[in-house]
């Protein structure tokens, strides 16, 4: 099975709630984990990313948290939009190549005004 | 700068018919991919190129043929098209320092009927 899954393949929230979307990976030498955003019809986009000397890492209305005991990846998303709406991927590097990364299947997030 | 770009967006192939997917960046990126997206799935590695003149097997490669003869190129081949290889194709880039983060084309979409 792949190393990296998603424990909701969707999630449906208000518009200005907080959505967490959550991803399990199972190897345990990647150290470096991103999650990146993928509108309809577009190819991936870039959100945040963590390494493994990390635990938290923020960004601009995301933060990203990475529970390294049980190999459990997060992406909180603040006070979320419309234009939030889209499948968002979490990926990891595995294998020891660091410039190869293995995605999940994705969650898809609907966001209602 | 473009950053990455694919051509064509669509197209359809008859069984055992051939093409080229094109791949380009202008951000002097060392390493390049090539993914297929199949529907509700994440992203799975076909090839991947650490420079011009070095490519490799990815996770998906049975079907396919690269090359990578400059820094910005990067073609896929297909030869004798199937069913099976109906999908969205991504290319990706990213350089060798710092982050890992992958930059993504917009994606060709192929039907193969």
């Amino acid at each position: 099975g792949e190393s990296v899954g998603l424990h909701l393949p969707t999630l449906s929230v208000q518009e200005g709630d907080n959505s967490i979307i959550n991803c399990a990976y199972s190897n345990s030498a990647s150290d470096y984990f991103i999650w990146y955003k993928q509108e309809s019809g577009k190819g991936p986009q870039f959100i945040i990313d963590i390494r493994s000397n990390m635990d938290k890492r923020q960004g601009q209305r995301v933060t990203v948290l990475l529970n390294k005991t049980v190999k459990h990846l997060s992406l909180q998303i603040a006070a979320t939009q419309p234009g939030d709406s889209a499948v968002y991927f979490c990926a990891e590097n595995s294998g020891g190549s660091n410039y190869k990364l293995t995605f999940g299947k994705g969650t898809l997030l609907t966001v209602n005004p | 700068n473009a950053g990455v770009t694919q051509t064509p967006k669509f197209r359809i192939l008859k069984i055992g018919q051939s093409m080229t997917l094109q791949c380009a960046q202008d951000m002097n990126h060392n390493y390049m991919y090539w993914y297929r997206q199949d529907p509700g799935m994440g992203l799975k590695l076909i090839y991947y190129s650490v420079g011009a003149g070095i490519t490799d097997k990815g996770e998906v490669p049975n079907g396919y043929n690269v090359s990578r003869s400059t820094t910005e190129d990067f073609p896929l081949r297909l030869e004798l098209a199937a069913p099976s290889q109906t999908s969205v194709y991504f290319c990706a880039s990213s350089y060798t320092g710092g982050s890992y983060e992958q930059y993504f084309g917009p994606g060709t979409r192929l039907t193969v009927t």
